[in-house]
């Protein structure tokens, strides 16, 4: 059956970097893009980007262009997601989602708690 | 504030009928189809309703979606304590060139 699995938990400090990974298994890795969406405390899901695991090509939403950096490892089938210059406005939780081949997200992470804090 | 827009809470006794709706705009919901989750806090989102009105092998017939324009519904049949949990819409958006989504409905079985 199809598992995405993220990293544990991750407390930074305002200006750090953090790295999120997400494990799938139980499907052909280079077949499905992968999302990555957040979701701030009391806020709804914002969308983040994809990678293309095939090529690994990525497309970042704006208003993340600047910061983040999604990458896969072909070798042990995992995403990473790489936020950088974090704002106590990252504080929130970040989930890897894989598209299915008809553009809506069939199976999500269990989520990364990311706090940033001084 | 989140792009499409939902109900923040919806509830109703077991057995009964709750629908959800999911408003958007002519770059989201009005050129692309609508996909619906049911998430519980502390776990993976579940995929109940892709393409407007299909369910996943496994997702109860309980479960049906609708699309109409610019706005999508969720209806949940014969409510069950089970399907308390929160539930929100997404489609792709052409502004975005991504994927946006409603800011969830919590659903409480009274």
């Amino acid at each position: 059956q199809v598992q995405l699995v993220q990293s544990g938990a991750e407390v930074k400090k305002p200006g750090a970097s953090v790295r999120v990974s997400c494990k799938a298994s139980g499907y052909i890795f280079i077949d499905h893009y992968m999302h990555w969406v957040r979701q701030a405390p009391g806020q709804g899901l914002v969308w983040m980007g994809l990678i293309n695991p095939r090529g690994g090509t990525t497309i970042y939403a704006q208003n993340f262009q600047a910061r983040v950096v999604m990458t896969r490892d072909t070798s042990t089938s995992t995403f990473y997601m790489e936020l950088s210059g974090l704002i106590s406005d990252d504080t929130a939780v970040y989930y890897c989602a894989r598209e299915a081949n008809s553009g809506y997200h069939d199976f999500w992470g269990q989520g990364t708690q990311v706090t940033v804090s001084a | 504030q989140s792009v499409l827009t939902q109900p923040p809470s919806a509830s109703a006794t077991p057995g009964q009928r709750v629908t959800i709706s999911c408003s958007g705009s002519s770059s989201n919901i009005g050129s692309f189809t609508v996909s619906w989750y049911q998430h519980l806090p502390g776990t993976a989102p579940k995929l109940l309703i892709y393409s407007n009105d299909e369910r996943p092998s496994g997702v109860p017939d309980r479960f049906s979606g609708s699309k109409s324009g610019t706005s999508a519904s969720l209806a949940i049949s014969g409510l069950q304590s089970e399907d308390e949990a929160e539930y929100f819409c997404a489609a792709w958006d052409d502004s975005l060139s991504g994927p946006v989504f409603g800011g969830g409905t919590k659903v409480t079985v009274l």
